[in-house]
């Protein structure tokens, strides 16, 4: 069964740091991964995606995220951090073959401290 | 290009009662996908459509969830009678098939507070 970890229910950074929210996953066979930004009330928002190629994906709103297959890990970072990107985010890993499960992680909630 | 569509936004209903909810997705998605969302947890996919046919709903409670897609563009999501556990989220996603690394378009959602 392919799972999703995000080991940190919260994160907190200060404006202008860098930030990083951890990713771990689990699939059989290739996975396509994907990060969502909830904001209160709203449904999710894509950022960003790996289906194959360069390691390193760029998405909206300066994020981007390194697929690291070795340690099984997709982890989302932003060089600069605004109090704006304070939300709720979202891993999900998708199966590459056969109906394209997804799973999502339980979630990890980003405050950035003015 | 319009979002995918959901309604209502909001429904309040008590324990045994059932509600229905509406997704209308993306113009040209073929797949659909039902997920619940319970505060303070990720997604849990109920049901997945391909065009009007199911593929996934190893996870709905199908004892007391429906779902239906009849002409491969809108769908509902019906649970009767609803348990106080029902309470959440319930998000509609839809996706253009061809592709297969495409993401997911979330509609907005339907809040259920089940009392």
């Amino acid at each position: 069964a392919q799972s999703v970890a995000q080991p940190e229910d919260q994160v907190n950074v200060a404006e202008g740091n860098p930030l990083t929210v951890k990713c771990t996953y689990s699939v059989s066979g290739n996975p396509y991964l994907f990060w969502y930004v909830q904001y209160p009330n709203r449904g999710l928002q894509f950022l960003l995606k790996y289906i194959t190629g360069d390691n390193l994906v760029k998405g909206s709103y300066g994020f981007e995220a390194e697929f690291n297959k070795s340690q099984t890990s997709f982890h989302l970072k932003k060089p600069s951090a605004l109090v704006s990107d304070s939300a709720l985010y979202f891993c999900a890993v998708r199966d590459s073959g056969g109906y394209q499960k997804v799973t999502f992680g339980t979630g990890t909630k980003l405050q950035v401290i003015p | 290009e319009a979002g995918v569509a959901q309604s209502p936004r909001y429904k309040i209903i008590e324990k045994r009662q059932s509600v229905a909810f509406w997704c209308n997705p993306i113009s040209g998605h073929a797949t659909l996908y039902w997920y619940q969302q319970i505060l303070g947890q990720g997604p849990k996919l109920l049901i997945q459509f391909q065009n009007n046919g199911v593929v996934d709903d190893s996870q709905l409670p199908k004892d007391r969830f429906s779902a239906e897609r009849l002409k491969g563009v809108d769908s509902t999501l019906k649970i009767q009678p609803a348990k106080l556990e029902d309470s959440a989220v319930y998000l509609c996603a839809s996706r253009q098939t061809s592709g297969r690394g495409n993401e997911q378009f979330f509609g907005p959602g339907t809040r259920l507070t089940v009392l």
